[in-house]
């Protein structure tokens, strides 16, 4: 099975900040999908952005970008100007384009935003 | 109108109790699921169902059933409560099996006492 790994399990960013979110991943398929979902406590998850492997160009969503680096099985999240309905745990997750519909989550970064 | 909904959003109930969770999804999509989300926020996928028929069961006890009347639903009911069960059960649903983007539900919180 693939494993997603978020190594940061805390983040904090001053409101206004820039933080990056790390995320790593292990698979020997060539074509897959990478998202980032956020839970806030409210515990709903909703997506935030997501990633075709297949596209070299990072993806972008307003405020949120990835740093998607394919080789290196590396895929970050960066939230600009960082506001306070920011915080909130954040999952990595991955999906075979090929072999199923299951998503392969990390263990999420929890993140605070510092007013 | 809420894209996915769970009943109920919180269930507390005594050890071998049996208990039901419910999933309705008014997206039009094809694939529904049920993931288990543990004290330590790990999220991890348990059923899948395509068309009302079963496409992934996970390494999940037989106490947990799943029932899919119709495409739009996706029911959890789960016999004789452990304490090990005490967790947030998700409900997703996507527009068919092979399509990337899951929405979920707002989440169950089960506590077995």
């Amino acid at each position: 099975a693939q494993t997603v790994t978020q190594s940061q399990p805390e983040m904090s960013v001053q409101e206004a900040e820039t933080v990056t979110l790390s995320c790593t991943y292990d698979t020997s398929e060539s074509d897959y999908y990478l998202f980032w979902y956020k839970q806030p406590p409210s515990r709903q998850m909703i997506l935030v952005i997501r990633q075709e492997a297949y596209k070299q160009q990072n993806a972008t969503e307003n405020r949120f970008s990835v740093n998607f680096q394919k080789a290196a099985k590396s895929f970050s999240l960066k939230i600009s100007d960082s506001q306070l309905g920011d915080a909130a745990m954040y999952f990595c997750a991955y999906r075979s384009a090929n072999t199923g519909n299951q998503f392969y989550f990390g263990t999420g970064t929890s993140l605070t935003v510092i007013p | 109108d809420t894209a996915v909904s769970q009943t109920p959003k919180y269930l507390v109930t005594q050890m071998g109790n049996d208990k039901s969770i419910k999933c309705e999804q008014n997206l039009g999509h094809d694939t529904m699921y049920w993931y288990k989300q543990d004290s330590k926020k790990f999220l991890k996928i348990m059923f899948s169902y395509n068309n009302k028929e079963l496409i992934i069961n996970e390494t999940v006890p037989n106490r947990f059933s799943p029932k899919s009347p119709d495409k739009a639903h996706l029911n959890l009911h789960i016999n004789s409560l452990e304490l090990g069960d005490s967790a947030v059960y998700f409900c997703a649903s996507s527009q068919g099996w092979n399509t990337d983007t899951q929405y979920f539900g707002p989440g169950t919180r089960l506590t077995v006492l």
